[in-house]
């Protein structure tokens, strides 16, 4: 089982259009959630980090379901600069040096 | 923009050669990480540094070798490149364990024919 699972879409959405996209992660013992955006052949860049009470930055908001081991980013009024592969990131263990784990990324293209 | 460089951006080689990928950050930071990314794939952990002289492998098997003789300076080595090693190879520092955003170097893209 991989330690991070998304659903690799792509989403295709109108400008406006509000989105949300989903994690699962199978280390309980996780500490740590990010989401990342890494658009086309580039490096990926820290979005937001995610908080057990759930926060939002701007457009964006992010869950966390700690039970469920469950993740999600919700993308408000999409814009066109939105485009990207967005990945799911989970803190690893000790064996990996606490390193990142990352989803395969799920990707969102928002139209005109 | 983060501090941190990788050369070359590109690179072709041939099979059997000795390459060597650069990864260079001014951000002081003591935790550096090499991973691999193929097209529309996840990043797998090769290599990591808790430091100087510091060096562990990472999830995924790699025949490449790193080394950590200063801080800021965290290169890999592949001693006889294959074309099993074509992919994305991306560098990574972070200020420390878990919590920390990791900040990604542009990426060396690496064919071997």
């Amino acid at each position: 089982r991989k330690e991070v699972e998304q659903d690799p879409g792509p989403f295709n959405v109108p400008e406006g259009a509000t989105v949300a996209f989903n994690c699962t992660y199978s280390n309980s013992a996780s500490q740590s959630f990010f989401w990342y955006r890494q658009d086309c052949r580039k490096e990926p860049k820290l979005l937001m980090s995610v908080y057990s009470s759930g926060n939002e930055d701007g457009r964006f908001t992010a869950q966390l379901n700690r039970a469920s081991q469950y993740i999600s980013l919700l993308i408000r009024d999409s814009k066109l600069s939105d485009s990207a592969t967005y990945l799911c990131v989970v803190n690893g263990n000790s064996n990996s040096g606490y390193a990142l784990n990352f989803g395969k990324g799920t990707s969102l293209l928002v139209t005109p | 923009e983060a501090d941190i460089y990788q050369t070359p951006r590109y690179l072709v080689i041939g099979t059997g050669k000795k390459i060597t990928l650069e990864c260079s950050q001014t951000m002081g930071h003591d935790k550096m990480y090499w991973y691999q990314q193929d097209p529309g794939m996840e990043l797998h952990l090769i290599h990591y540094s808790y430091g100087v002289n510091s060096t562990e492998k990472g999830d995924l098997s790699s025949e490449s070798t790193v080394s950590r003789i200063r801080t800021e300076h965290f290169p890999l080595t592949l001693e006889s490149a294959r074309p099993s090693h074509t992919s994305q190879y991306l560098c990574a520092s972070s200020e420390g364990l878990g919590m920390y955003e990791q900040y990604f170097g542009p990426g060396t893209r690496l064919t071997v024919t």
